[in-house]
């Protein structure tokens, strides 16, 4: 199966701050990835889907990059609802997998 | 507003059986594809299995395959998830989730999710 590696595993970054998380597929994706976003004790909510398209209602500070393997989201102008666990998942090929998840915090 | 309400988690014994239900409202529940994903206490997220719009197609995470029997009642909106010979580390979150483009394998909407706990 495809592993998802993300990097780093805890990002400190102050209030109006800007964030790079960082995901690594094992093997070639293509753009197919999305990445979540998961507060304390609420479920998953999808931000991003083929690597750079932001879902419905999802603001424009939410940027997703990259292809084949390299994949990053960038969370510009953090604001504290914006600190949470970021969690990458590869669409490719089955079993679909997750990262093992970012944390963003406030410095 | 699309709707996920997960229900029948609880407390069973190793071994033992149990089934989730996930009943959907807001939305043609009878043309999605529709997930099953989990997460234990303190850890990332899992997919656990898959099901086509139809019930035709199901796919199931290794972890669980053989186990585990995901199916739907399309009359009734509701996606189901048969558990049986149930494990310690079986115990998590279990969330259901629609997906993103109709078998495309990431989700656009989860439920709450119902806890299931596996122990003696």
């Amino acid at each position: 199966e495809v592993v998802m590696t993300q990097s780093p595993a805890t990002l400190s970054v102050s209030p109006g701050g800007s964030a790079t998380l960082s995901c690594r597929a094992s093997q070639n994706v293509g753009n197919n990835v999305a990445w979540y976003q998961q507060k304390p004790g609420q479920s998953p909510r999808l931000l991003i889907y083929g690597a750079s398209t932001r879902a419905t209602d999802i603001p424009g500070g939410f940027t997703g990059s990259g292809s084949g393997t390299q994949f990053s989201l960038t969370i510009s102008s953090l604001q504290s609802e914006s600190f949470a666990v970021y969690y990458c998942q590869q669409y490719n090929n089955w079993p679909t997998t997750f990262g093992q998840g970012t944390k963003v915090e406030i410095k | 507003q699309v709707q996920l309400v997960e229900s029948g988690g609880g407390v069973v014994q190793p071994g033992k059986s149990l089934r989730l239900s996930c009943a959907a409202s807001e939305f043609t529940f009878s043309i999605y594809a529709m997930h099953w994903v989990r997460q234990a206490p303190g850890k990332g997220l899992e997919w656990v299995a898959i099901i086509s719009f139809d019930g035709t197609n199901k796919y199931y995470a290794d972890s669980v395959k053989g186990r585990f029997t995901i199916s739907r009642d399309n009359s009734n909106k509701t996606l189901y998830l048969q558990m049986d010979s149930l494990r310690p580390d079986d115990t998590a979150v279990y969330y259901c989730a629609r997906d993103g483009n109709f078998w495309s394998g990431f989700f656009d909407y989860c439920g709450q999710g119902t806890l299931v706990t596996v122990s003696s």
